[in-house]
């Protein structure tokens, strides 16, 4: 069992790019969730999926937030645009369907300049 | 979004002393979580509660599932310095949406 992992662990960029995060869940769970975490903040839900389908939103993903999970298997996070309030930790988790465990990646610290 | 309250909001303690934190909501929950959280790291999980009223262990952690399912409470014993971080609780109601929502932590920190 490797655990989550996502890629990269820290990314910097300008304000107004485009920036892609990968996650690999555990090799087992069919659910992955992104949340982010601002700074002194308890990590808040994004979006969800069960396998390759996105059954969840919430209202932070904003148009310029985009997340796949093309086969089931591994998801990407995409925001284009970039503002500063994007500056947050990113983070990944997986788990069953029916286990409410969910288990968290490293993340991905973005810093929006 | 919504945070769940969680209190102490810090604490500072000596290594060896019991710690005694909780998590309240306005909210229902089914599910209780608990994670502690490093600089830089992602969330680990360190004990899931199921049932209201249940008492979980894990090793020198335990919490407990509030009986009126608003509330949990962690526990920790004989602090050691490995202790420090941040400690979330996450409640979740399995069946019906899938989202953890996450307390606003407590910032543990243990002197020698």
């Amino acid at each position: 069992d490797t655990g989550v992992s996502q890629d990269p662990r820290h990314k910097i960029t300008k304000r107004g790019q485009n920036v892609t995060f990968r996650c690999d869940p555990i090799s087992e769970h069919n659910r992955l969730y992104w949340y982010r975490q601002t700074l002194g903040q308890g990590p808040e839900f994004l979006t969800y999926f069960q396998n390759e389908a996105q059954l969840e939103k919430s209202r932070l993903l904003s148009d310029r937030f985009s997340a796949e999970r093309p086969k089931g298997s591994f998801s990407t996070l995409e925001i284009q645009r970039t503002e500063q309030g994007d500056s947050a930790m990113y983070l990944c988790a997986s788990s069953y369907a029916r286990r409410g465990e969910q288990f968290f990646g490293p993340g991905t610290r973005l810093t929006v300049l | 979004g919504q945070q769940l309250n969680q209190s102490p909001q810090s604490m500072f303690i000596q290594e060896g002393e019991d710690v005694s934190m909780n998590c309240t909501s306005s909210s229902i929950f089914n599910t209780w979580l608990w994670y502690k959280q490093d600089p830089g790291e992602g969330p680990v999980l360190l004990i899931a509660l199921y049932k209201a009223g249940e008492l979980t262990s894990n090793g020198r952690l335990t919490a407990q599932f509030g009986i009126t399912r608003k509330d949990s409470f962690l526990n920790i014993s004989a602090s050691i310095p490995s202790d420090v971080g941040i400690y979330f609780c996450a409640g979740l109601f399995l069946g019906t949406a899938s989202k953890l929502t996450f307390g606003t932590g407590t910032r543990l920190q243990v002197t020698l």
